[in-house]
């Protein structure tokens, strides 16, 4: 079984530029997360989809931040303009089913983003 | 609110010595905990987790995990470390009443020396 897919593995970019990353969950995972996690700290909650509806934004760190899951598989996060402090690794995670339940959430290799 | 604290940024220890890599936790409700680890150049495996039952969790490449309720801690052990265990080693926390998204702590640095 594939394990949680991200594109691309690394991206650098200048303030200003707009970055696209995408995940790709275990497939029959009808919950996906993105985390971010700059440098040196906390790895952080961004959002959770259900299928293809927002579950919890409420880590989304302001509007420059967009994530679709259109038709409920896979999931893009658009950084629209990047600014420096964007700058980290985003992960994204994929669990079977939703609030209370024991699943594992499952992390792909996150993207590295420069923001220069 | 819920937080995960680990206290140490870097633990040193020898190959073949026992390793511990400390977790403290905060939550309203009842926790689920989880520790991932992270490869260099790779992205977070899960290792175990604690849902309920016995305090003692096992988990993959021989570590393990003791939930302790009154001291609120998640400590992750193994009786005899491998050089291949140099990791990044996070702690997480999940309110299994309220939510689904899990709070991480800064994450612990283990180096293991031949």
């Amino acid at each position: 079984e594939a394990g949680v897919t991200q594109f691309p593995s690394h991206s650098v970019i200048e303030k200003g530029q707009t970055v696209t990353l995408r995940c790709d969950p275990i497939s029959g995972h009808d919950n996906l997360y993105w985390y971010r996690r700059v440098m040196g700290k906390e790895i952080k909650f961004l959002l959770h989809f259900v299928k293809e509806s927002k579950q919890d934004e409420s880590g989304m760190p302001n509007n420059r931040f967009l994530a679709e899951r259109t038709g409920g598989t896979y999931s893009t996060l658009k950084v629209q303009p990047a600014e420096l402090e964007d700058s980290g690794v985003y992960f994204c995670a994929s669990s079977q089913r939703t609030v209370s339940s024991t699943d594992t959430q499952y992390f792909g290799p996150g993207t590295r983003l420069t923001v220069l | 609110a819920q937080s995960v604290a680990q206290p140490e940024d870097q633990v040193n220890v020898a190959e073949g010595n026992p390793l511990t890599v400390k977790c403290t936790y905060s939550v309203s409700g009842n926790p689920y905990l989880f520790w991932y680890v992270q490869y260099p150049n790779r992205g977070l495996q899960f290792l175990l987790k604690y849902i309920t039952g016995d305090n003692l969790v096992k988990g993959s490449y021989g570590f393990e995990a003791e939930f302790n309720k009154s001291q609120t801690s998640f400590h992750l052990k193994k009786p005899s470390a491998l050089v291949s265990d140099s990791a990044l080693y996070f702690c997480a926390v999940r309110d299994r009443e309220r939510d689904d998204k899990i709070i991480f702590g800064k994450g612990t640095r283990l180096h293991i020396l031949p």
